[in-house]
Formats: structure tokens, C-alpha cells, sequence
């Protein structure tokens, strides 16, 4: 069965630096691999995805991911965080139908100092 | 863009009593939903994939009884939790897609904070 490891419980950055989640998946194929961001009480925003092709994946909001398969990794990468950045980050896995069944991550809550 | 209404955002009831939520797909039809729990400070999980005129399919150790499944249009997807209790408390978080497609067309609702008493 798929999983999704997110090393990084907690991540503080000052604004304007530049910022890396992340990502660890098992999985026996190729999988479909998410990034989504949620703000507090809110629902789920994607930023990226990965589905084959290119290796880095460029998102909303300046984000970009790559997908590295000797790794097991798909980590997310930010060059100058804004502190409107600050959220919940979720690095999820779809399985091998892409049906929309998603596996999330613990998540990464990033938090920008002024 | 494609948008998922969940309501009600927020609900506080008794402890044995039963809370409805609903999910709607507002611009789309969509034969499959999703929904998930969430803790606080915690991932989402997965409880169970809702499908038009059907059953639903509840992920191991949900128990169906408790959280009733109702997919009766393309547009909506609604959650009982029946007989709640304060270990019921907690996130509920809906998603939706487009017949045809897969995790590159899933929309989000907004959630519902359950807080039982």
C-alpha cells in the first residue's frame, strides 16, 4: 500500500527566505503525487502535481516540487517565502487508478517570521 | 473554477444526537466524492468514497453505521454522523471530481468543525 512521510512536523522560515518541505513516498509504480496547502479551518488548495513527464513541477503561488524516484521524494520548494505563506502543508499520494483516493502525509505546518 | 460547497462550516450538538453535512458540487456533476476526518494537528483521513446511486465504500475501520453515506445526485454527497459523541468531535472534509477524471480534477469543500458535547 502507498504511504506518504513528511519528516518535518514543524518548519520556521524568515520572509523572504527560501524554504524546502519534505516528501517521502513507498510506493511499488509510479505514483500520482500532490502538494496542497490549508489554511486554518479551511478546506484544501492544491499547489502542484506530478503525474509523469517532467520531473519539476511548477505550481500556484511560486511553489515547485520535483519528483525524484531514486529518492522516494517529491519535496516542495519556495525561493522567498511571504508571510502570507504561513499554513498547513500536505504532501499527498493517489493510487495506481487515479481514482481521486488520496493518501496525505502528517503534514508540515510552516510558520514566517517577519 | 470548479466549486465544492460543504455546509454547514461549523455545528456544535448534544451527545446522541445525530448531525447532518453536506457536500455539493456547484459547477460539475460528480459521480464520486470523498470524505475524510481530520484531528487537530493532524493528517487527513480517508473514511470513505461516496458514488452516486450506490453504496459507499467505507475504509477499513469506519464504521458504516455510525457515518451514513448518502450519494443520491450527481451534485450531492451528504454525512450523518449518528448518535454523536465527543470522541466524534473533529474536522470533516469533503472532495469531488468530474466523471472522467481523477486526482487532477479534485475539488475541495471548505470543511465542517464538529464539536460534540
Amino acid at each position: 500500500a502507498q504511504s506518504v512521510t513528511q519528516p518535518d512536523i514543524h518548519i520556521t522560515v524568515s520572509e523572504g527566505a527560501s524554504l524546502e518541505l519534505r516528501c517521502n513516498y513507498s510506493y511499488g509504480a509510479t505514483p500520482y503525487l500532490f502538494w496542497y496547502v490549508q489554511s486554518p479551518g479551511q478546506g484544501l488548495q492544491l499547489l502542484l502535481k506530478y503525474f509523469s513527464g517532467d520531473t519539476l513541477v511548477q505550481g500556484i503561488k511560486g511553489f515547485e516540487a520535483e519528483f525524484k524516484r531514486s529518492q522516494s521524494s517529491f519535496n516542495l520548494r519556495k525561493p522567498s517565502v511571504h508571510w502570507s505563506d504561513a499554513a498547513e502543508y500536505f504532501c499527498a499520494v493517489g493510487g495506481p487508478s487515479n481514482t481521486g483516493k488520496l493518501n496525505f502525509g502528517q503534514g508540515t505546518t510552516l510558520q514566517v517570521k517577519p | 473554477g470548479a466549486v465544492v460547497s460543504q455546509h454547514p462550516s461549523w455545528v456544535i450538538c448534544k451527545s446522541g444526537t445525530s448531525v447532518k453535512i453536506e457536500c455539493r458540487s456547484l459547477d460539475f456533476q460528480a459521480t464520486t466524492m470523498f470524505w475524510y476526518r481530520q484531528f487537530p494537528k493532524q493528517s487527513l483521513m480517508l473514511m470513505a468514497t461516496s458514488n452516486e446511486g450506490s453504496k459507499a465504500t467505507y475504509e477499513q475501520g469506519v464504521e458504516k453505521d455510525k457515518f451514513l453515506i448518502n450519494h443520491a445526485s450527481l451534485t450531492l454527497s451528504t454525512l450523518t454522523v449518528t448518535s454523536a459523541h465527543p470522541e466524534d468531535s473533529s474536522f470533516y472534509i469533503c472532495s469531488a471530481r468530474p466523471p472522467g477524471s481523477g486526482g487532477e480534477k479534485l475539488f475541495f469543500g471548505s470543511g465542517t468543525q464538529l464539536s460534540v458535547l
